[in-house]
């Protein structure tokens, strides 16, 4: 079935940098893509997603990007903020998995 | 704004106790979903729906069971409760299967 694999686990950054997280998938047909963000204590809630008819998605200073052929795609922070310190999971569906399957998470962590 | 709610924010319970976690809807969403979040693992799929009635197995169910009597409710069952089984608890539901999930605040639970 369907895997997920995303890295790194944890990410460390200075405010202002640039985050990168990545996340590689197995099944082709895969065609749907969400990012997930859950600050501390709180529920996982929806940034951006992507669907594989589009190989970029910007919304502000983040944005998320797909490759199909080598079955990969990331999220992108640009200029990060404290407030970006969170846990992010990326996840990816098909019409075979019909569900999401999610990655085990990257911690982010922004220090001023 | 989709609303997705969890009976409780908290819980303690002895082993061998029965345990009832409940989830509520109000998008009259069709699919609704359980996950158990332990640190390291990310979000494990315990069980979903897509109908009134109707269940899945996800990837760990073993120890749980679930009941969907109405559309807007979606119930996770310990039937013995076991300290294996102390975890976060996350509910989801979504309009469409493979797409966009929104998840209930979570239920921490702690079994001695």
């Amino acid at each position: 079935g369907e895997n997920v694999e995303q890295h790194p686990s944890t990410l460390s950054v200075q405010e202002g940098d640039s985050a990168v997280i990545k996340c590689t998938y197995s099944d082709s047909a895969s065609n749907y893509f969400p990012w997930y963000k859950q600050e501390l204590g709180k529920r996982p809630q929806l940034i951006i997603d992507i669907r594989s008819n589009v190989g970029e998605k910007k919304d502000q200073r983040i944005a998320v990007t797909l490759n199909k052929t080598a079955k990969h795609f990331s999220l992108h922070i640009t200029e990060t903020q404290p407030e970006d310190s969170a846990v992010y999971f990326c996840a990816a569906s098909s019409y075979n998995t019909d569900k999401l399957i999610f990655g085990t998470g990257t911690r982010l962590q922004v220090f001023p | 704004d989709v609303k997705v709610t969890q009976s409780s924010r908290y819980l303690v319970k002895r082993t061998g106790e029965k345990v009832f976690l409940e989830c509520v809807q109000d998008m009259d969403h069709e699919n609704m979903f359980w996950y158990r979040q332990d640190p390291g693992l990310g979000l494990r799929l315990i069980y979903f729906s897509y109908d009134v009635k109707m269940k899945e197995k996800g990837d760990i169910p073993e120890g749980y069971s679930v009941s969907r009597e109405k559309k807007e409710r979606f119930s996770l069952i310990l039937e013995s409760a076991s300290t294996n089984q102390t975890s976060m608890y996350l509910c989801a539901s979504s309009l469409y299967r493979g797409e966009t999930q929104y998840f209930g605040p979570g239920t921490r639970l702690l079994v001695l």
